[in-house]
């Protein structure tokens, strides 16, 4: 069955560090992969996507992330964390459970708390 | 363009009482999605439409109707509202396409508490 996996639920980093938070997905073919992100009380806006092609995307907000098929893994990284990157991180990949391949199926989400 | 705008923000209702959330979009999307989300669940799909006139059943579907009369709308009813369903509720909209239909909008989301 196609799943998403995020490992961590919480993750804390401090302002300027770096960050990179884990996604792991099941899924039997070449995969569409996203990174959402949902500020406090929002909706959830996208990152970024991998359809094919290069395995590094880079996205908005200076976030980028690597496809690796090898491991399963589509981590997202970002060099420099600032204090409005705190939000919560949805991973999500395109399945093929319902018609026509519609529908996004999301990872429970990573909390990113960043002290100063 | 307003995008995906979503009718009421918050909601409380009364255990058996009934509703209708209201989802609509400017921007020609073929495809519409209802999600629930819950702590710890990331998002759910409970319905989706891949065209006026059409509905089909996600994840999450009972208790749960909806309706796609028109193209820019797609309407969520709880015909007898439950505490298991007090939760955000996402709508979302796509084109269609084979790799354009999983480029999800969504809106900013429902908060319904059913007491």
């Amino acid at each position: 069955a196609q799943s998403v996996t995020q490992p961590d639920i919480h993750i804390t980093v401090s302002e300027g560090a770096s960050l990179e938070l884990r996604c792991n997905y099941s899924y039997g073919a070449t995969p569409y992969l996203f990174w959402y992100v949902q500020s406090p009380g929002q909706g959830l806006q996208l990152l970024l996507k991998y359809f094919s092609g290069d395995t590094l995307v880079q996205g908005i907000k200076g976030f980028e992330a690597e496809f690796k098929r090898s491991q399963s893994s589509f981590n997202l990284r970002k060099p420099s964390v600032h204090w409005s990157d705190a939000a919560e991180y949805f991973c999500a990949v395109g399945g093929t459970k319902y018609q026509a391949g519609t529908a996004l199926i999301f990872g429970k989400g990573t909390t990113l708390s960043v002290s100063s | 363009n307003a995008g995906v705008t979503q009718t009421p923000k918050f909601r409380v209702l009364k255990t058996g009482q009934s509703m209708t959330l209201l989802c609509a979009q400017d921007m020609n999307h073929e495809y519409m999605y209802w999600y629930r989300q819950d702590p710890g669940m990331g998002l759910r799909l409970i319905h989706y439409s891949v065209g006026e006139g059409t509905t089909a059943k996600g994840e999450v579907p009972d208790g749960y109707n909806v309706s796609r009369l028109k193209k820019q709308n797609f309407l969520l009813g709880l015909e007898s509202a439950a505490p298991s369903q007090t939760s955000v509720y996402f709508c979302a909209s796509s084109y269609q396409g084979q790799t354009r239909r999983y480029e999800q909008y969504f809106g900013p989301g429902t908060r319904l508490t059913v007491t």
